[in-house]
């Protein structure tokens, strides 16, 4: 079993519309969470921080269920702007090193 | 604050010239990494630093050298570059305590014919 696991897509949405990512990881000693976003040919930077209990950042609202070993993340009312690949990361076995998901792409269409 | 830097941003080589990618930040961070980006693999890591001083391997440490002679900065060496390292790559850094995210440079696309 691959490390952070993601449906690549691509997801092609409407303009408006909401959609969820899903993400598993196979270390059950993982403490950090993250969602990174990345526009194409540029760099990933942070989206958000997962948190237990879940937390939301505007349209953006993220998941994690411990138990399962999930993590997701839901977007809604999609803009143009969303469109870019989310990558899951999930803290390796000490804390100086991020395991990142290759990636899922969404296209949002006018 | 500059963050992260890479130079150069594009380079051409041809196979078994040598090159080095500059990786410099300024946010104090004890800990940096280089990445290779290819298309369908995901990021892959080359290799990181937990310190001045200090390297490891990661994933794909074939064909790379690193030093971190400087905090920093985090030097990725190429001595006979192949075919197989046409790929962007990207350096990152990071505070040391779990829980922080890591932080980007813009990526250097190295092509090798």
């Amino acid at each position: 079993r691959k490390e952070v696991e993601q449906d690549p897509g691509p997801f092609n949405v409407p303009e408006g519309a909401t959609v969820a990512f899903n993400c598993t990881y196979s270390n059950s000693a993982s403490q950090s969470f993250f969602w990174y976003r990345q526009d194409c040919r540029k760099e990933p930077k942070l989206l958000m921080s997962v948190y237990s209990s879940g937390n939301e950042d505007g349209r953006f609202t993220a998941q994690l269920n411990r138990a399962s070993q999930y993590i997701s993340l839901l977007i809604r009312d999609s803009k143009l702007s969303d469109s870019a690949t989310y990558l899951c990361v999930v803290n390796g076995a000490g804390s100086y090193q991020l395991t990142f998901g290759k990636g899922t792409k969404l296209s949002v269409i006018p | 604050n500059a963050g992260v830097t890479q130079t150069p941003k594009f380079r051409v080589l041809k196979t078994g010239q040598s090159m080095t990618l500059l990786c410099a930040q300024d946010m104090n961070h004890e800990y940096m990494y280089w990445y290779r980006q290819d298309p369908g693999m995901g990021l892959r890591l080359i290799h990181y630093s937990v310190g001045e001083g200090t390297t490891a391997k990661g994933e794909v440490p074939d064909g790379y050298n690193v030093s971190r002679l400087k905090k920093q900065n985090f030097l990725l060496g190429l001595e006979s570059a192949a075919p197989s390292q046409t790929s962007v790559y990207f350096c990152a850094s990071k505070r040391t305590a779990r829980g922080y995210e890591q932080y980007f440079g813009p990526g250097t696309r190295l092509t090798v014919t």
